[in-house]
């Protein structure tokens, strides 16, 4: 067990749809990172929050947006869903520092867009 | 075109075998990361590296940060090892990922 969590744990909707996926992070970490796995694109990085600031962003679509919260959990807005978003959400966290943390990854979230 | 490049996809080795998996990168990074992802899909971090070599268990992984690539050994490998392995880098405040090896171990 990471001490990372994820909700829900599987997430199945239809296209068009919004959902809201939930992550907490470690206690004490201050990092959060969300990524998304697909069949077709493998592992990618969506975006990164420290302490409630918005700290990198990757591949993330117009249509997705997240947060990070005072209490540290964050949230990742998924809208306007396509079949193509089916996918593992994962989140991930990391201890406080500038530098490049190991991250510790929550079970992650399966949506599947129908 | 992919910043990340992993060798090789699939591999099937006998329980006790020494395995090396490869990972090549063309970016300039901060930090090099092996990860485990077992079949139920939970992803466990192995190793950071950012220089040199660290060990850990059967587990030994290495960077060499002049040639852009870095090494995962298993020694005396177990059937418990079969899971996908997948190489990751940051590079400014990006992060790329290998498609990942997929390792199966057999008793």
């Amino acid at each position: 067990d990471s001490g990372v969590t994820q909700t829900p744990k599987h997430l199945i909707t239809a296209t068009g749809q919004r959902v809201t996926l939930r992550c907490s992070p470690r206690s004490g970490d201050l990092s959060v990172y969300w990524y998304q796995q697909s069949l077709d694109q493998g592992l990618q990085f969506l975006i990164q929050y420290y302490n409630g600031e918005e700290r990198a962003k990757g591949n993330i679509l117009e249509r997705f947006s997240a947060q990070q919260f005072p209490d540290l959990h964050s949230e990742l807005n998924l809208s306007s869903l396509e079949l193509g978003d089916s996918a593992l959400y994962f989140c991930a966290s990391s201890a406080p520092g500038g530098r490049y943390n190991e991250q510790f990854f929550g079970p992650g979230t399966r949506l599947t867009v129908l | 075109k992919n910043e990340v490049e992993q060798s090789p996809q699939n591999l099937t080795a006998q329980e006790g075998e020494f395995i090396t998996i490869n990972c090549s990168y063309s970016v300039g990074i901060s930090a090099l990361h092996w990860l485990q992802q077992h079949p139920g899909g939970g992803i466990v971090s192995l190793f950071m590296l950012s220089s040199g070599k660290k060990k850990h268990g059967r587990l030994i992984a290495t960077i060499n940060i002049q040639e852009k690539h870095s090494s995962l050994h298993i020694t005396a490998s177990h059937p418990r090892d079969s899971a996908v392995y997948i190489c990751a880098v940051k590079s400014g405040n990006q992060f790329y990922f290998g498609t990942g090896t997929s390792l199966t171990v057999i008793p």
